[in-house]
């Protein structure tokens, strides 16, 4: 039972480069989340995704995309990277009241 | 705005009892949550509050009062492996979203 995955687990970018973080969830649940873990802070929400085939915008969506590939997978982009995106990335899962269900996390540096 | 307050750092020694408080100030209150993440590690849940009161689960309790926008964590028989830090989370709300604390740094000294 893998939960929450997420691949890569490091990452290092170069300003400007783009990539795309992938997330799959094996627990049939409806919702899943992408957030920034910044040094010493709390979560902030970058995209989310109520249910298959739906997206939305976080607190901190600008440079970032993301698609609901269908309901196990749901990935994020970085389209041209910058220094600021130098972050933990974590993916959740959740369905209903059950809690949010985390990903080990990608660390992601961009030079 | 919404927001969540949470002392940035506690210090305990082991054995002994720790609270780490939250007050909220959101638009709407659906559950108070509590996750714990260890340096390096992705957050784990470690319990919710619906309702006032106290709910137990094993050396962790937490408390809810609505009409105060206020809970705790409360910690008992602390072990070294129980520094980490500790977020608040009010949530989620009809677009399922959290709102977290800052979280709170728990150090533990022998």
């Amino acid at each position: 039972n893998a939960g929450v995955t997420q691949t890569p687990k490091f990452q290092v970018l170069k300003t400007g480069q783009s990539m795309t973080l992938q997330c799959a969830q094996d627990m049939n649940h409806n919702s899943m989340y992408w957030y920034r873990q910044d040094p010493g802070m709390g979560l902030r929400l970058i995209y989310y995704s109520a249910s298959e085939g739906t997206t939305d915008k976080g607190e901190v969506p600008n440079g970032y995309n993301v698609s609901r590939l269908n309901k196990r997978e749901f990935s994020l982009r970085l389209e041209s990277a910058a220094p600021s995106q130098t972050s933990v990335y974590f993916c959740a899962s959740v369905s209903g009241n059950s809690p949010l269900h985390f990903g080990n996390g990608t660390r992601l540096t961009v030079t | 705005g919404q927001s969540l307050e949470q002392p940035s750092e506690v210090t305990a020694v082991e054995g002994a009892i720790v609270q780490i408080n939250c007050t909220y100030q959101t638009s709407g209150f659906y559950g108070l949550s509590w996750y714990q993440q260890h340096d390096g590690g992705a957050p784990t849940f470690l319990s919710y509050n619906a309702l006032d009161g106290l709910e137990e689960t094993g050396r962790f309790s937490s408390f809810l009062s609505r009409s105060d926008s206020y809970g705790y964590l409360l910690l008992q028989e602390l072990q070294m492996k129980d520094s980490a830090s500790y977020f608040c989370a009010v949530g989620p709300d009809s677009n399922y979203q959290l709102i977290w604390g800052a979280g709170t740094k728990l150090i533990i000294k022998p």
